[in-house]
């Protein structure tokens, strides 16, 4: 069974710093692309960023774009997403998403529960 | 950036009747034969799940009531038959050029 699983949500000064997990099992981690999207509370989903499966490639939403980075590690099989000068609008839930094996222009086809990050003072 | 307008934003359907809900992308998603358009399902509560890529694949599991259609720049996601567990929000995402957006969602409901 396909898993992808978010960890390191939590409360955090503006300003601050956090880093996000995400644990893929039951497929093969190092053949595809990997994307973070978030969801304001009561919004709508905001694509955050996509790294490809080699972890060569990355692009980024302008919103966050020279704060946050995307990174993985295929050997653990763990995606992650580094957040830095947090903004009370980065408040979310933050969802770790597969997508489908290839090109890094591919659909998701895998969800997480998702991260509750919350940036407040 | 390419830019994904659904309509309606929201729409309440009588049970068994058809339901449609349009997308439309500010720029040609279509490169060779394959349109860059997937759609998803958002129950309360819940992740998102993929009900169609490639603008009319029906992901595995999804009823066949489910279908998607259109190219280039115009979408169509249809139900026929709405059933009562298809209430949810439905979003049409681009995956073609980053950053790879999605409509702002299309709220259904029983009427």
């Amino acid at each position: 069974e396909v898993q992808v699983v978010e960890s390191g949500g939590g409360l955090i000064q503006p300003g601050g710093s956090l880093r996000l997990s995400c644990a893929g099992s039951g497929f093969s981690f190092s053949s595809c692309g990997m994307s973070w999207v978030r969801q304001a509370p009561g919004k709508g989903l905001e694509w955050v960023a996509v790294i490809s499966s080699g972890g060569t490639t990355a692009y980024y939403a302008d919103s966050v774009k020279g704060r946050f980075t995307i990174s993985r590690d295929n050997s653990k099989n763990t995606l992650y997403l580094q957040m830095n000068s947090l903004r009370v609008e980065d408040t979310a839930v933050y969802f770790c998403a597969k997508a489908q094996p290839g090109a890094i222009a591919a659909p998701i086809d895998s969800w997480g529960q998702g991260a509750l990050v919350t940036v407040s003072s | 950036d390419i830019v994904m307008t659904q309509s309606p934003d929201s729409l309440a359907v009588s049970l068994g009747e058809r339901v449609t809900i349009n997308c439309k992308s500010s720029q040609n998603i279509l490169y060779e034969t394959e349109n860059h358009l997937a759609w998803y399902q958002q129950k309360p509560g819940q992740p998102p799940k993929v009900v169609i890529t490639w603008a009319s694949t029906r992901e595995s599991g999804v009823p066949d009531r489910f279908s998607g259609s259109g190219s280039g720049t115009d979408f169509t996601l249809t139900i026929d038959s709405l059933q009562a567990e298809d209430v949810a929000v439905y979003y049409c995402q681009q995956y073609f050029y980053a950053p790879f957006t999605f409509g702002q969602g299309t709220r259904l409901e029983i009427k």
